[in-house]
C-alpha cells in the first residue's frame, strides 16, 4: 500500500538553528513528490516538486532534496515566520492517473526568536 | 491573480441538513480535487474532477456525498443528511493538467450541531 510518513511530528528550533524534515514514501514508480506549507486556518501552499533521485530545489531558506526512498526539507537559519506545518505528498500510482495525492501527517515547525 | 476560491469559509449545519461547498479553480485550471482534513488527521483525497467528468471518486463515501464540476460555474461538493462525523475542513485544489502541482484554496470549515 502506498504510504507517506513524515518525521518528526513536531520540531522546535531557535531562530537561526538549521535542521531537516524527513518524508519517507513507499510507492511503486514515483511520479513526483510535492512539498507544501500550511499555516493555521489556511490551505496548503505549494512549495516544490521533485521528480527524480538527486534532484534539488531551493527557495529562500528552504531546500528540498530527494532519494529513491525519502525526501528532505532542509531549513537553513530559520526565522519565526517559517513556523508552519510542512506537508509532503506523492501521487497515488494505483489507478494510473496522478490526480490523487497521498499526504503525510506533516511536521509542525515552531521557530522561536 | 485570484487563487482557488472556496465558499463559504465556515458553514454550520444541524444533523440531517444538507451542506453545499463551492470551489472556483484558478484561472486556466480545468482539474479540480477535493480533500478532507479531519481534526488531528492529515489531508485525505476525496474526488478528482475535470469539467463535467468525475475522474476518480475512490476517496468519497458511497452514501450522502456527491461532487460535480459543471461546464459553467464552480465545482460543488454536496453532503446530504449531515452527521457529526462530517465535521471537518474541506479543501479544494486545482491544476492546469492532471500531473501538475495542485494549488489549494483556504478551505470550508464545516461544523455539525
Amino acid at each position: 500500500e502506498d504510504q507517506v510518513t513524515q518525521s518528526p511530528e513536531a520540531l522546535r528550533l531557535q531562530e537561526g538553528e538549521s535542521s531537516s524534515l524527513n518524508c519517507s514514501y513507499t510507492v511503486s514508480g514515483l511520479r513526483g513528490l510535492f512539498w507544501y506549507r500550511q499555516d493555521p486556518g489556511k490551505g496548503p501552499e505549494f512549495l516544490f516538486t521533485l521528480y527524480s533521485a538527486g534532484e534539488e530545489k531551493e527557495k529562500e531558506r528552504l531546500k528540498a532534496t530527494i532519494t529513491k526512498k525519502e525526501s528532505f526539507l532542509h531549513i537553513t537559519a530559520p526565522k519565526p515566520e517559517d513556523s508552519a506545518t510542512y506537508l509532503c505528498a506523492v501521487p497515488f500510482d494505483g489507478s494510473g492517473n496522478t490526480g490523487k495525492l497521498i499526504f503525510g501527517q506533516g511536521t509542525t515547525l515552531q521557530v522561536k526568536p | 491573480n485570484a487563487g482557488v476560491m472556496q465558499n463559504p469559509r465556515h458553514l454550520v449545519r444541524r444533523r440531517g441538513q444538507e451542506a453545499r461547498l463551492r470551489c472556483s479553480p484558478m484561472k486556466g485550471h480545468s482539474h479540480v480535487y477535493w480533500y478532507r482534513q479531519l481534526p488531528e488527521e492529515g489531508l485525505k483525497f476525496m474526488v478528482y474532477l475535470q469539467k463535467e467528468n468525475i475522474i476518480d471518486e475512490s476517496g468519497m463515501p458511497k452514501e450522502r456525498f456527491s461532487a460535480e464540476f459543471p461546464k459553467e460555474g464552480p465545482s460543488i461538493l454536496r453532503i446530504q443528511q449531515v452527521v457529526r462525523g462530517d465535521s471537518a475542513a474541506y479543501f479544494c485544489a486545482s491544476s492546469r493538467q492532471g500531473n501538475q502541482p495542485q494549488h489549494f484554496g483556504d478551505g470550508t470549515r464545516l461544523s455539525i450541531l
